[in-house]
């Protein structure tokens, strides 16, 4: 089975930085994926992270570490419309293939 | 339009029918899938497929069926409707699987 671990919520003010931890538990492991969702919306794809290190796509960069089966998403000179929840996700490599696992979210508030 | 459509995109229906949510995608992206999403439960998989006619179950499947014989549609079927079935369901599609594409979601609301 899979678990993932992820705080339930961050505030923080414009401009600032957040780091969203997610920790997870799996039998295998192909790669950690991040999504953002606004209130109402779809989840839109951010990042994904197959092999260790640090990932940087504008202001947000995505980081794995396989052997603490750790990752996390860093948010920077955050702005308003960052507001969302973010979720982390994984596929399992001994599971059937496609059966994903997302956390529960962490709804970040950015506050002016 | 190029993309990945839901219809519809609300539903009210009563326990015991038959429901049938939509998913349509203009990739040609081999995978789909099917999520539901409730509150303090994030995204739930329901079913998923690689391929036309290839399909397989998800985390919580039980009372819900799907099938994919063209590689563009991907319809999920929920049998006999429940309360505990009322959500927010989402289709999504992936060329690679690890980078998903999803849908506006549907929200199903079962009296």
């Amino acid at each position: 089975g899979q678990s993932l671990e992820q705080p339930s919520e961050v505030t923080a003010v414009e401009g600032a930085i957040v780091q969203i931890n997610c920790t997870y538990q799996t039998s295998g492991f192909y790669g950690l994926s991040w999504y953002q969702q606004h209130d109402g919306g779809a989840p839109t794809f951010l990042s994904y992270n197959a092999l260790d290190g640090l990932e940087e796509t504008g202001r947000f960069s995505s980081f794995l570490s396989r052997s603490d089966s750790y990752g996390y998403l860093l948010l920077q000179e955050l702005q308003m419309k960052d507001s969302a929840s973010y979720f982390c996700a994984v596929r399992s490599s001994t599971d059937s293939w496609g059966k994903f696992q997302f956390g529960a979210g962490t709804q970040v508030v950015v506050t002016p | 339009d190029a993309g990945i459509t839901q219809s519809p995109r609300y539903k009210i229906t009563e326990t015991g029918r038959q429901v049938t949510l939509m998913c349509h995608q203009t990739w040609s992206h081999s995978y789909m899938f099917w999520y539901r999403q409730d509150l303090g439960h994030g995204l739930r998989l329901i079913y998923y497929s690689a391929a036309a006619d290839i399909t397989d179950k998800g985390e919580v499947p039980d009372g819900y069926v799907v099938s994919r014989s063209k590689t563009e549609n991907f319809p999920l079927t929920l049998e006999s409707a429940t309360r505990s079935q009322t959500s927010v369901y989402f289709c999504a599609s992936s060329e690679s699987g690890d980078e998903q594409y999803f849908g506006p979601g549907t929200r199903l609301t079962v009296t």
